[in-house]
């Protein structure tokens, strides 16, 4: 399978707990983006990397929200003291960026309930 | 104003029929749009992208993109009630550097046998 994966695919955990998702892109794929999305929602972007460089973060990020890809290669994502409200779908998408052209394609996603 | 603005439906639409979906957004400058369907519980699957005004065909789907209406549509031909599902609409424009999509809240449409 060559298309974007994501792990894990589930995640229950109590609040105030740390969790970490991990992106594993298309191999020729540049770009990599992390959004989220909450029921009845489009995709909110949160952050995205041009091979290992984070390029940008949403102002909606908070301080407890961090990213990294640190070869270029997969991604992780990580919540710290994890709230009520962090509960969503987290997608991963990477595209191979040529300018201007965003063709993205996204991974299973990670379903994270905080309870 | 949304950047990115859809119905959200229901579009209820017999089997067989045409299927329209419409999608308006803000960002004059935007250049690039894509059709993403996403079922229920799953992530979004890219169906369709668009870069120049006119149709762009490909098998049963159309896109249609109008940039002086600021209007991109998706239509469906011969629905099936495979094709119910949520349809998300997403742009690359000026306002972000062309560096990253901005979705819609996506329209659902159903399919009935």
């Amino acid at each position: 399978d060559t298309g974007v994966s994501q792990n894990p695919r589930h995640k229950i955990t109590k609040r105030g707990q740390n969790v970490t998702f991990r992106c594993d892109p298309i191999s020729e794929h540049n770009r990599l983006y992390w959004y989220r999305q909450t029921l009845g929602q489009g995709p909110e972007f949160l952050t995205y990397f041009q091979n290992e460089a984070q390029l940008e973060k949403s102002r909606l990020l908070s301080d407890r929200f961090s990213a990294e890809r640190p070869k270029g290669s997969f991604s992780t994502l990580e919540i710290q003291r994890t709230e009520q409200g962090d509960s969503a779908m987290y997608l991963c998408a990477s595209s191979h960026w040529t300018g201007w052209n965003t063709e993205a394609f996204f991974g299973q996603g990670t379903r994270l309930t905080v309870v | 104003q949304k950047e990115v603005e859809q119905n959200s439906g229901p579009l209820s639409v017999p089997e067989g029929a045409i299927a329209s979906l419409n999608c308006t957004y803000s960002d004059r400058g935007s250049q690039s749009f894509f059709w993403y369907r996403q079922y229920s519980g799953k992530s979004p699957e890219l169906i369709m992208s668009i870069y120049s005004n006119g149709d762009k065909e490909d098998g049963r789907f159309t896109a249609q993109l109008n940039k002086a209406s600021q209007y991109v549509s998706l239509l469906i031909r011969d629905s099936q009630p495979s094709d119910s599902a949520t349809y998300l609409c997403a742009v690359n424009g000026m306002n972000t550097g062309f560096q990253k999509l901005v979705f819609g809240t996506g329209t659902r449409l159903l399919v009935s046998p």
